[in-house]
């Protein structure tokens, strides 16, 4: 497709459950973002990728969080032992350049996690 | 450390009348600037940038935004705002203390355009 997908939409887990979220980038865009977005917030920083190389996770809350994107293309977000807070919608964006500073991202519509 | 603040949680405008939604920032550097609007159950969708040059930057759907380095704002208008305008709208920086490219998001503005 032309934009960026995600996958599920929606997420419904039991709290200590793992989760993981899918990211399908736009064909050829060498930067990937995770971003949290909690209800009623702006969008909050998780992660960055160039290409394979995770350069920045800084963001993630703790070490249950973990991503990957391990050919440089789609990527994962996996949450294990899931807890409510970490109820949210999971945005992930991607760049054309790997110079981005300057370079506007492309959001998909974000996956839609409930933790009950 | 950079921030971007967004001062109205919720913007109300007659259809036809002109709209302003507003943002402020702090950055240590030169500020890149970034609007994105949030339709509901729809990913965020880019409308405009500011990274150097003219001050009025125009963008998607008839929106612009004016950048003001003394105030340290960089407000989203449009001329005549239309019902399908309603939304919520993020204003956002680069963090360049972060890895090239990661955005600082305020916490969004809700427009509601009334017929």
């Amino acid at each position: 497709g032309a934009g960026v997908s995600q996958s599920p939409r929606y997420k419904v887990a039991k709290r200590g459950q793992d989760v993981a979220l899918r990211c399908d980038p736009i064909s050829g865009h060498v930067s990937l973002f995770w971003y949290q977005q909690a209800l009623g917030q702006g969008p909050e920083f998780l992660t960055y990728f160039q290409n394979e190389a995770q350069l920045d996770k800084s963001g993630l809350p703790s070490d249950r969080f973990f991503a990957e994107r391990p050919e440089g293309s789609v990527s994962t977000l996996k949450i294990q032992r899931t807890q409510q807070e970490d109820s949210a919608v999971y945005l992930c964006a991607s760049s054309l350049s790997n110079r981005g500073a300057t370079t506007e991202a492309f959001f998909g519509q974000g996956t839609r996690l409930t933790v009950v | 450390a950079q921030s971007v603040a967004q001062p109205e949680d919720q913007v109300n405008v007659a259809e036809g009348n002109p709209l302003t939604v507003k943002c402020t920032y702090s950055v240590s550097g030169n500020p890149y600037l970034f609007w994105y609007v949030q339709y509901p159950n729809r990913g965020l969708q880019f409308l405009l940038k500011y990274i150097t040059g003219d001050n009025l930057v125009k963008g998607s759907y008839g929106f612009e935004a004016e950048f003001n380095k003394s105030q340290t704002s960089f407000h989203l208008k449009k001329p005549s705002a239309l019902v399908s305008d309603s939304a919520l709208y993020f204003c956002a920086v680069r963090d360049h203390g972060g890895s090239q490219g990661n955005l600082i998001f305020g916490k969004g503005t809700k427009l509601s355009v009334k017929p």
